[in-house]
Order: C-alpha cells, then sequence, then structure tokens
C-alpha cells in the first residue's frame, strides 16, 4: 500500500518567517495529494490540496509543489503567524476510497 | 456550514467490552471514512464505505471491527471485544464524491479509552 512520509516531525520558526513541510509517497498511482492541519485535541481539518496533473498552488500565505517524477510534494507558508502553531498532516490517494497520511510536522511560531 | 458529528466524544470501557462509535455524516455525501489517530501518532485509515458496502479497508480493520449505515443518516463503527491497544481517537470523515473528487470532512472524533 500506499507510504507517505513527511519531514521534519518537528518545525519551530520565528513568526514572519517561512516554513516548509516535505514529503514523498511510494505509490506512483496516487493522484491527490492534501494538507491537513490539526489543532491541540481537534479535528484534522484540510487547508490546500493538490492534484497530479497541478505542479504548484496557491491559496494566499500558502502553497503546496508537487514533483510527480520524484514522488514528492511540498508545503510552504510564508509570513507565519502564531495562529499557524499546530500540527501538519501531508496525505496521498489514488482512488475515492483510500488516503494514507504522514507521521505529522509540529509547527511552533515563536512570536 | 454542515458538519460531519460524532457521538460519544468521550467513550471509556472495559477491555473485553464491544463498544459503538456514532457518527452522522452530512447529509449529501456519498463516500463515508474512519480514521484513527493514537495519541502523539498520525492519522491512520480503518475503512471506506459507499453504496452501503464496505469499499477499502486496511490492515487495522481486522475481524474485530465492522461498519454499519443503519439508516439514511448514521454511520457507526463497532469494535466487538476491545483490546488496551484500541484506545484512540476515532474520526469519522464524509466525501461529497469521494476522495479526491471533493474535500474530505471530518468529525471532532471519539476519543476511547479501554481500560
Amino acid at each position: 500500500g500506499e507510504n507517505v512520509e513527511q519531514h521534519p516531525s518537528t518545525l519551530s520558526v520565528q513568526e514572519g518567517d517561512s516554513a516548509v513541510i516535505k514529503c514523498t509517497y511510494s505509490d506512483s498511482a496516487s493522484n491527490y495529494f492534501p494538507w491537513y492541519k490539526q489543532e491541540l485535541g481537534k479535528r484534522p481539518q484540510l487547508i490546500i490540496d493538490i492534484r497530479s496533473n497541478v505542479g504548484e498552488k496557491k491559496d494566499q500565505r500558502i502553497a503546496v509543489t508537487l514533483n510527480k517524477t520524484a514522488k514528492h510534494f511540498s508545503l510552504h507558508i510564508t509570513e507565519t503567524q502564531p495562529e499557524d502553531s499546530a500540527v501538519y498532516f501531508c496525505a496521498a490517494s489514488k482512488n475515492n476510497n483510500d488516503m494514507r497520511f504522514g507521521a505529522g510536522t509540529r509547527l511552533t511560531v515563536k512570536p | 456550514e454542515p458538519e460531519v458529528t460524532q457521538t460519544p466524544s468521550h467513550q471509556v470501557t472495559q477491555m473485553g467490552q464491544e463498544v459503538i462509535l456514532r457518527c452522522v455524516p452530512i447529509s449529501n455525501h456519498l463516500y463515508f471514512y474512519w480514521y484513527r489517530q493514537i495519541l502523539g501518532q498520525k492519522v491512520e485509515f480503518l475503512v471506506s464505505f459507499y453504496n452501503n458496502e464496505i469499499s477499502e479497508k486496511s490492515e487495522i480493520f481486522d475481524d474485530q471491527f465492522s461498519v454499519e449505515r443503519p439508516d439514511g443518516s448514521n454511520f457507526t463503527l463497532k469494535i466487538r471485544s476491545t483490546k488496551l491497544e484500541d484506545s484512540a481517537m476515532y474520526f469519522c470523515a464524509s466525501s461529497e464524491q469521494g476522495i479526491g473528487n471533493s474535500p474530505l470532512h471530518f468529525g471532532n472524533g471519539t476519543r476511547l479509552t479501554v481500560t
């Protein structure tokens, strides 16, 4: 089955700096790559996603890039704010049914 | 905005007991899922359900687990004989057209504690 690796496991940045989180996947048939933000004790919430026919997608301070050849995708957060502090999960899916998550990155934005 | 609702928010049970976790997916959604998250770990896929049958299940979803859509609104996860290692947060999720075609919406989760 699909295996998603995520790095780093923890990331600490100063407010205003950028944060980058990277993921790799194993199944070349995967074609959908969402990113979720999970605050402590809460549900995962979708923040951005990308499909395999697109190389990059941006939504305000958040962007995701996908390299299908290398089977990796990245989340970029610019101008980080303390409220960006959370655990971020990448995921990969190849059909309507199964989505596998990475291990998560705990992002801390220091004021 | 419509939400996936889960009950109870916290369930405590003794090892060997059966538990049923309940979920009400968003009303026009056709695809339903259960995930679990052991404290401090990643979200793990358990099972997907579409058209009144299991579409896919993970290696975690063994014979102790079952899912059911007993009526037009509820979607349940049953664990027949709970083990200590079943302690986790269980998230129900639903999607209108399936993962990749429409967003996946998670419920707030049920924290299961097996003692």
